[in-house]
């Protein structure tokens, strides 16, 4: 089956610096990623997502990456805000079948 | 358009209780997924079910746990003689289930503690 490994665990920045989470999949079959953030006490909340045949998606602070050959993709938080902290998880889905894979998680910090 | 609801929201029970966990997709949604979140740690998913049929229930424990979807109503995660260790968030999310791979979305959890 498909495994998401993810890193760092733990970020911590300046606000108005940038943060970036770093994910690997091995399941070369995997076609969409989602990345999802979660506050605490809250449910996770989809933040963006790419698929396959997309190198990079941008939506205003949050741009995402993908490199299929490598089998690694990534989320930068540009500009980053106190209220960018919480944990971020990226997902990884096989082509045609809908079981999501989370990574660990990574515990963002924005310091202000 | 109301999102996926869960409820109830927080549930005690007491060691050899059974828990019956619900989750109403969104509107239009027929496919449903159920997690299980620890204190600091990850979603690890427990099983996929549509409409009256469980698809992959690969990451639920076999004995006490079960899930459904009927034709109408919830769908449904019940656990049997809860132990300590099953205290955690239970998070459901629901898809369009359209075929390929449609976004996931989440409802806001039940936490469950067992005494």
């Amino acid at each position: 089956g498909e495994n998401v490994e993810q890193h760092p665990s733990t970020l911590s920045v300046q606000e108005g610096d940038s943060a970036v989470i770093k994910c690997t999949y091995s399941d070369s079959a995997s076609n969409y990623f989602p990345w999802y953030k979660q506050e605490l006490g809250k449910r996770p909340q989809l933040i963006i997502d790419i698929r396959s045949n997309v190198g990079e998606k941008k939506d205003q602070r949050i741009a995402v990456t993908l490199n299929k050959t490598a089998k690694h993709f990534s989320l930068h938080i540009t500009e980053t805000q106190p209220e960018d902290s919480a944990v971020y998880f990226c997902a990884a889905t096989p082509g045609g079948y809908q079981k999501v894979t989370f990574g660990i998680g990574t515990k963002l910090q924005v310091i202000p | 358009n109301a999102g996926v609801m869960q409820n109830p929201r927080h549930l005690v029970r007491r060691r050899g209780q059974e828990a019956r966990l619900r989750c109403s997709p969104m509107k239009g949604h027929s496919h449903v997924y159920w997690y299980r979140q620890l204190p600091e740690e990850g979603l690890k998913f427990m099983v996929y079910l549509q409409k009256e049929n469980i698809i992959d229930e690969s990451g639920m424990p076999k004995e006490r746990f079960s899930a459904e979807f009927p034709k109408e109503g919830p769908s449904i995660l019940r656990i049997q003689q809860v132990v300590r260790g099953d205290s955690a968030a239970y998070f459901c999310a629901s898809s369009l289930g359209q075929g390929g791979t449609d976004t996931q979305y989440f409802g806001p959890g039940t936490r469950l503690t067992v005494l």
